[in-house]
C-alpha cells in the first residue's frame, strides 16, 4: 500500500508570492491533517479535513488555507508569502481519526 | 495555544544504555502518541496510548499513559545506533474540534554513540 505522498518535496519562493502544496493520502483514508514544522515552534497544527469538510483549524492567519477533493487528496495554499513561512509542511492521513495518522515526507518550503 | 512540555531537549548516550523521556501538560489528554522523526522524513508513529495508566511496548520501546492523563513517558532499552533521531510526544484533547488535531511536544534529540 503506497504511503502518504506530498509534492513537491522542495520549493523556493519569493516573498509576496503564493504557493500550493499537495498531499495524496493513503488509499481509503478520508482524513488529512496539515502541520507546519519549524526549529523554533516545532510541529504546529494547521487544519484537518474529512470528506471535503474542514473539521478543525489551528491558529494561523487567513493566508493559510486548504481544501480537500472528493478523492481525499488535499491541497494547502499560502498567499503573500513571508520569510517566516519557511518551514517543513507535513500532512498526515488516517481513516477517520487523527490519532492514527500516517505522515508524508513533507514539503520543504524556503521563502527568500 | 496548548503546549506540551517535553524533556529532555537532547540526550547523548552510549550504545546499550537505556533512555527515558517524558511529556507533561497542564491539560488532560485522552490520547498520547510517541513519534520518531529521522532527518528529511516525516514523523513515524511508534506507540499509541488511549487509556490512563496504560503501559504499551513496541520491541525495545515502552510508553505509559500517566494516571493523571497529563503526562506520558517513553523508555528505550538497550539503545542502538539506529535509535538516533528526534522523538516527539503528541496528545489529543477530547471534545469537539479538538478530536481532530494533535498537539506536539518540541522533541527530544537522541544521539547514540557506538
Amino acid at each position: 500500500k503506497a504511503g502518504v505522498t506530498q509534492t513537491p518535496r522542495y520549493l523556493i519562493k519569493t516573498r509576496g508570492q503564493q504557493v500550493t502544496l499537495s498531499c495524496s493520502p493513503i488509499s481509503g483514508h478520508r482524513s488529512v491533517s496539515w502541520y507546519q514544522q519549524t526549529p523554533g515552534q516545532g510541529l504546529q497544527f494547521l487544519f484537518e479535513y474529512f470528506s471535503e469538510t474542514q473539521r478543525n483549524k489551528g491558529n494561523f492567519p487567513g493566508r493559510f488555507s486548504g481544501r480537500q477533493f472528493s478523492n481525499s487528496r488535499s491541497e494547502m495554499n499560502v498567499s503573500t508569502l513571508e520569510l517566516g513561512d519557511s518551514a517543513l509542511y507535513l500532512c498526515a492521513s488516517s481513516l477517520d481519526d487523527t490519532r492514527r495518522g500516517f505522515f508524508g515526507q513533507g514539503t520543504r518550503l524556503t521563502v527568500v | 495555544g496548548q503546549q506540551l512540555n517535553q524533556s529532555p531537549q537532547s540526550m547523548f548516550i552510549q550504545e546499550g544504555e537505556d533512555v527515558s523521556m517524558n511529556c507533561t501538560s497542564s491539560s488532560i489528554f485522552n490520547t498520547w502518541l510517541w513519534y520518531k522523526q529521522d532527518p528529511g522524513e516525516g514523523p513515524v508513529l511508534l506507540i499509541a496510548l488511549y487509556k490512563a495508566g496504560e503501559l504499551t511496548s513496541n520491541g525495545r520501546l515502552t510508553a505509559q499513559f500517566g494516571i493523571t492523563r497529563k503526562d506520558s513517558f517513553l523508555n528505550i532499552s538497550a539503545s542502538i545506533p539506529s535509535d538516533v533521531g528526534i522523538y516527539f510526544c503528541a496528545g489529543q484533547l477530547q471534545g469537539g474540534g479538538s478530536n481532530y488535531k494533535l498537539t506536539f511536544g518540541k522533541g527530544t534529540l537522541l544521539t547514540v554513540n557506538p
